[in-house]
């Protein structure tokens, strides 16, 4: 079983649609959880940061985490365009070099 | 700021030669890392640094050295060229105490082996 799971996609949707994306995980020490955009022949940016559970929202984005569930989840409201790239979930442990395990990635496109 | 900066971008390399990804940082971060990122595989750590001098392995080490001699610099050796070895290579860097645990990637270095 893989420490993250992310369903690979590619996920299309028509602009203005409420997307979800979602990962899984196995580990019960992960404590920080983190979404990433990543657009064609670039680096991953960080989009959304959660520590523990809970919500968080900024924008049209937000992220979700249910530590009992092992789940979490970032929704994207009124999608653009613009928002047609790969997003990476990545979760980390409390130790100090904060080595992330990222998710495989699930390529999104909104059609215009 | 520069931020992450790799070097090359493109490689394309034949099997059984060497060959050195060069990363450096101008923020002054503690932590530096390498990932590769395989079609749908996400990414996997290969070998992360907490400072100059001290390096460990990652998730996927093997194929692969680096050294730290420096807190700007974090180049990837690649020793005898397998074909596994063709992918995307990030390096990445954050401080020991950031909050909100940034890490900022370069853009990508896309090497292929022949």
């Amino acid at each position: 079983q893989k420490e993250v799971e992310q369903d690979p996609g590619p996920l299309s949707v028509p602009e203005g649609a409420i997307v979800s994306l979602n990962c899984t995980y196995s580990n019960s020490a992960f404590q920080y959880f983190m979404w990433y955009r990543q657009y064609s022949r670039k680096g991953p940016e960080l989009l959304m940061y959660t520590y523990s559970s809970g919500n968080k929202e900024d924008g049209r984005f937000t992220a979700q985490v249910d530590k009992s569930s092992k789940y979490i989840s970032l929704f994207i409201r009124d999608s653009q365009p613009s928002d047609s790239a790969t997003y990476l979930c990545a979760m980390g442990g409390i130790q100090g070099a904060q080595k992330l395990v990222f998710g495989q990635g699930t390529r999104l496109t909104i059609n215009p | 700021n520069a931020g992450v900066t790799q070097t090359p971008k493109f490689r394309i390399l034949k099997i059984g030669q060497s060959m050195t990804l060069q990363c450096a940082q101008d923020m002054n971060h503690n932590y530096m890392y390498w990932y590769r990122q395989d079609p749908g595989m996400g990414l996997k750590l290969i070998y992360y640094s907490v400072g100059a001098g001290i390096t460990d392995k990652g998730e996927v080490p093997n194929g692969y050295n680096v050294s730290r001699s420096t807190t700007e610099d974090f180049p990837l050796r690649l020793e005898l060229a397998a074909p596994s070895q063709t992918s995307v290579y990030f390096c990445a860097s954050r401080a020991r105490d950031q909050i909100g645990n940034t890490i900022y990637f370069g853009e990508g270095s896309w090497l292929t082996v022949v």
